[in-house]
């Protein structure tokens, strides 16, 4: 069975610094791979996702995430940190034979500081 | 607008008493999902739907019930034989079921549920 590993629960970073949130995925088959954004109290916004094209993969907000299948990661990465950034954030994998299911990691949260 | 509406967005409960969530959506899609979210945990699939008149257990069904007569709609009812319902409840659904384009999957606002 698939499954996701978010290696950090929290991270903090100051403004203008780079964000780096690390997940690492399991799957017997080719998986497509997801980042999704949670807001306080809210419901949770796609980033971007991985669906077997391009392994480096350009999300909305300056967000992007490379696919590595050697190091089974799907690293979330945007140069420059804005405040409007602090949410949770999820990583998400969905693979055969469940691929009707969404399988999330357990979240980072990400705090920036001024 | 198309999009995912849920229903209400903060609910209180008494011990013994089934609620039910509302989930409405307008993006004609076939797949539906209902998930729990605890600090911590992520999200954990409660139920989920292929289809009108379909639904498949999650991983965590117990203790909750659904139904899928309309293809816009998904409601999720807590029943009292739920041990600790007080959570997150986040509704999803996505063009289609299976591994590719048309897994991405949209999600409504949330229902917040307290039991009291």
């Amino acid at each position: 069975a698939q499954s996701v590993t978010q290696l950090d629960s929290h991270v903090s970073v100051s403004e203008g610094t780079p964000v780096l949130l690390r997940c690492n995925y399991s799957s017997s088959y080719s998986p497509s791979l997801f980042w999704y954004v949670q807001h306080p109290n809210k419901g949770l916004q796609l980033l971007l996702k991985y669906t077997s094209a391009a392994t480096l993969v350009k999300g909305i907000n300056g967000f992007e995430a490379e696919f590595k299948k050697s190091e089974t990661s799907f690293h979330l990465t945007k140069p420059s940190a804005h405040m409007s950034d602090a949410a949770e954030y999820f990583c998400v994998v969905s693979a055969p034979p469940q691929g009707d299911k969404l399988i999330f990691g357990t979240g980072t949260r990400l705090q920036v500081f001024p | 607008d198309g999009g995912i509406t849920q229903s209400p967005k903060y609910l209180f409960r008494k011990e013994g008493q089934n609620v039910t969530l509302s989930c409405e959506q307008n993006l004609n899609h076939d797949a539906m999902y209902w998930y729990r979210q605890d600090p911590g945990q992520g999200l954990r699939l409660i139920y989920y739907s292929q289809i009108v008149n379909d639904f498949q257990k999650g991983d965590i069904a117990e203790g909750y019930s659904v139904s899928r007569e309309k293809k816009e709609s998904f409601p999720l009812t807590v029943t009292s034989a739920q041990k600790n319902p007080t959570a997150f409840y986040l509704c999803a659904s996505s063009p289609d079921w299976g591994v590719g384009e048309n897994t991405e999957a949209f999600f409504g606002q949330g229902t917040r549920l307290t039991v009291v």
